[in-house]
């Protein structure tokens, strides 16, 4: 079955750029009704989603982070990716990368999630 | 934006009780709400979706609920695994949005 998997920094500065990359096994990132994207969870915190792409480029973004953050499909490498501009301390959280299921609305299934600390 | 209200925001219940959790959206989201569960240092799993589907694999001890504004989650004979922070997510329209969670502690 479709697993999904992030890598990138577990550090980074403020100011700076934050980059994560999400790896897609066991499926195609492509052809379907399928979305793929990201939700963070600051320490402690609940949920916020992120930024939703499918396999042709179709994006849609979260308003209250829109105008910092780029989502980006791969299809060669069955991968899609997060870039985060000028990081500031509020940013610190976990990032999952998931599936979702545009016939449901749901995010299924998940990555582990990977911790992004914002600190100098 | 789409608001969505859990209740309560911790419940303490033994193993074997019935535990509710309430999520109210502030506009109709029909049957757009999804219920997940997430333990501690783990990803959120997906338990049900279009408010009462239950996904394969989860224990029929869990149901849902509702339409419109307000759902239900309901864990019949509270087992041990499932003392975990639990989330609605509604999909009724962009940008998604969570319910704080709520998080079921052993009494």
């Amino acid at each position: 079955q479709v697993q999904v998997q992030e890598s990138g920094p577990g550090l980074v500065r403020p100011s700076e750029t934050q980059s994560l990359t999400c790896t897609v096994s066991g499926g195609s990132i492509g052809g379907s009704d399928d979305y793929w994207g990201w939700i963070r969870q600051p320490p402690g915190k609940g949920l916020e989603w992120i930024a939703i792409i499918n396999y042709s480029g179709t994006t849609y973004y979260n308003p209250s982070l829109m105008s910092r953050v780029t989502i980006s499909v791969d299809t060669s490498e069955n991968q899609f990716s997060l870039k985060v501009n000028s990081v500031t301390a509020a940013d610190t959280a976990v990032y999952y990368c998931a599936r979702w299921r545009s016939s449901l609305g749901c995010f299924d299934p998940w990555g582990q999630g990977t911790l992004v600390t914002v600190s100098s | 934006d789409i608001q969505m209200t859990q209740s309560p925001y911790s419940v303490s219940a033994s193993v074997g009780d019935r535990v509710t959790i309430t999520c109210r959206a502030s506009q109709d989201i029909s049957s757009w709400l999804l219920w997940y569960q997430q333990k501690p240092g783990k990803a959120p799993k997906l338990l049900i979706s279009s408010a009462s589907s239950l996904q394969s694999g989860v224990p029929s001890r869990f149901s849902g609920s509702g339409s419109g504004t307000d759902f239900t989650l309901a864990i019949n004979s509270l087992q041990p695994e499932d003392f975990a922070t639990y989330y609605c997510q509604q999909a009724k329209s962009f940008p998604l949005t969570f319910g704080g969670g709520t998080k079921v502690e052993i009494k």
